[in-house]
């Protein structure tokens, strides 16, 4: 049972445009929700994170949008970059229980140039 | 400052074998937890442990074992290996009670 489900699962984007990615979750006892990054060989690296106490997050060219109603919470990749080419997991935990993530299946996204 | 190290990169082993994998964490951090990745999936909890002792633990079968140390390194072990263990295993430090979990690079097992 996947705990969080995230879409696309593949995304092209020109350089200089926006990347959406979306997930969702039906545990409501989630609280912390973070992105991260995956590059090939590599393991996953913080992107950012989000608690449900805000509808926004803002780093860089980095946003998380969160809708707490609709448990819902999206990526957002500003002015996308060649660079920014890699493998994104949305994830969830729940704060009261063990901090284990839940992850996404991920979306891979390409920038062209 | 030295992030989380994994212990081999990859490894390949035969159906029905054991293997053990090896983590250290972050310097500062004292909980470790393990996830596997198969190809083209997230990562999924295996277990987690803080001080000395299996915390949580996901869905996976007791061939899957753990342990850690006191000076917080950990061990993964696998026994009685099948084809589906095949995967990215992924070793995650953090403080216990904080989410600022830091992902080793992995050991990618495959089993023949």
């Amino acid at each position: 049972q996947q705990q969080v489900k995230q879409s696309p699962q593949s995304l092209i984007v020109q350089k200089g445009g926006i990347s959406i990615i979306n997930c969702a979750y039906e545990n409501t006892a989630f609280d912390y929700f973070p992105w991260y990054q995956q590059f090939p060989g590599k393991g996953p690296a913080l992107l950012i994170a989000i608690r449900p106490d805000v509808s926004e997050k803002k780093e860089g060219r980095f946003t998380i949008s969160f809708n707490k109603s609709a448990k819902q919470f999206s990526l957002h990749i500003m002015d996308s970059q060649p660079g920014d080419s890699a493998t994104y997991f949305c994830a969830a935990a729940d704060q009261t229980g063990a901090n284990n993530l839940f992850f996404g299946t991920g979306t891979r996204l390409t920038v062209i140039p | 400052d030295a992030g989380v190290t994994q212990s081999p990169t990859h490894l390949i082993k035969t159906r029905g074998q054991q293997v053990t994998l090896r983590c250290s964490p972050k310097s500062g951090h004292d909980t470790v937890s393990w996830y596997q990745q198969a190809l083209g999936q997230g990562p999924q909890f295996i277990f987690q442990y803080y001080e000395e002792e299996e915390r949580q633990r996901g869905n996976f079968p007791d061939r899957f074992s753990g342990h850690q140390f006191p000076n917080y390194s950990s061990e993964l072990n696998v026994n009685a290996l099948l084809l589906g263990d095949s995967a990215l295993y992924l070793c995650a430090s953090s403080r216990m009670i904080h989410y600022g979990y830091t992902f080793g690079s992995g050991t990618r097992l495959t089993v023949v």
